[in-house]
């Protein structure tokens, strides 16, 4: 089977950093990417992780460990647009079945 | 052209109705999906296209009938659905088979359908 888990909610101060966990269990896997969804909004493509590590894009960073079924995104300078979904996304083996978790709502307070 | 376009951004239907979404990318990419999204919930995957064929139904209901028409053009048509089908419907694609490339999908802003 399959299970993607993240937190439902986070709040943080415009300005400041914030870490997403996303733990996964899945057969096969063959990638994992993070994306944005503002409300009413199409998901937006963050990053993206195959190997173990830390892979750094701007004010965003997303690191994986495939032994622990971890990753995190890291949202640096926080600024009142990154209020937002973020979805933790993984992506199995044979390369098209991207299965996505329920999802972070951050809210960026001033 | 970076964009996935999708028609109509809204649509509303009665159960008895035929209707069809509409989806398309000019970016050379072979890969091309459906998701449906309820509120508040994640993008679950409904079909995959590859090549213009038919490579992953999860399962899905006939009264979603999806066609790829050629490699630019995803359509899902709807027939006899019930009011829990309302939902946004995302149509997505990415590139196949580049070792370089990441494989992120790239979506359309979606279709919501109201079933009444």
């Amino acid at each position: 089977g399959q299970n993607i888990d993240q937190p439902t909610e986070m709040t943080a101060t415009e300005g400041a950093i914030v870490q997403i966990n996303c733990t996964y269990q899945t057969s096969g896997f063959n990638g994992l990417f993070w994306y944005q969804q503002h409300a009413g909004e199409a998901p937006t493509f963050l990053s993206y992780n195959v190997l173990d590590g830390l892979e750094e894009k701007g004010r965003f960073s997303s690191f994986l460990s495939r032994s622990k079924g971890y990753s995190y995104l890291l949202l640096k300078e926080l600024q009142m647009k990154d209020s937002a979904s973020y979805l933790c996304a993984v992506r199995k083996t044979g390369g098209f079945k991207t299965i996505f978790g329920a999802g972070t709502r951050l809210f960026v307070k001033a | 052209d970076t964009e996935v376009t999708q028609t109509p951004k809204h649509l509303v239907m009665g159960m008895t109705n035929k209707k069809s979404l509409k989806c398309e990318q000019h970016m050379g990419h072979r890969a091309m999906y459906w998701y449906k999204q309820k509120a508040k919930k994640p993008p679950e995957l409904m079909f995959v296209y590859s090549y213009e064929k038919l490579s992953i139904n999860e399962s899905v209901p006939s009264r979603f009938s999806p066609e790829c028409p050629n490699s630019s053009l995803l359509n899902l048509h709807l027939h006899a659905l019930q009011p829990e089908d309302s939902a946004l419907y995302l149509c997505a694609s990415s590139q196949v088979g580049l070792a370089e490339n990441t494989g992120e999908l790239f979506f359309g802003e979606g279709s919501r359908l109201t079933v009444l």
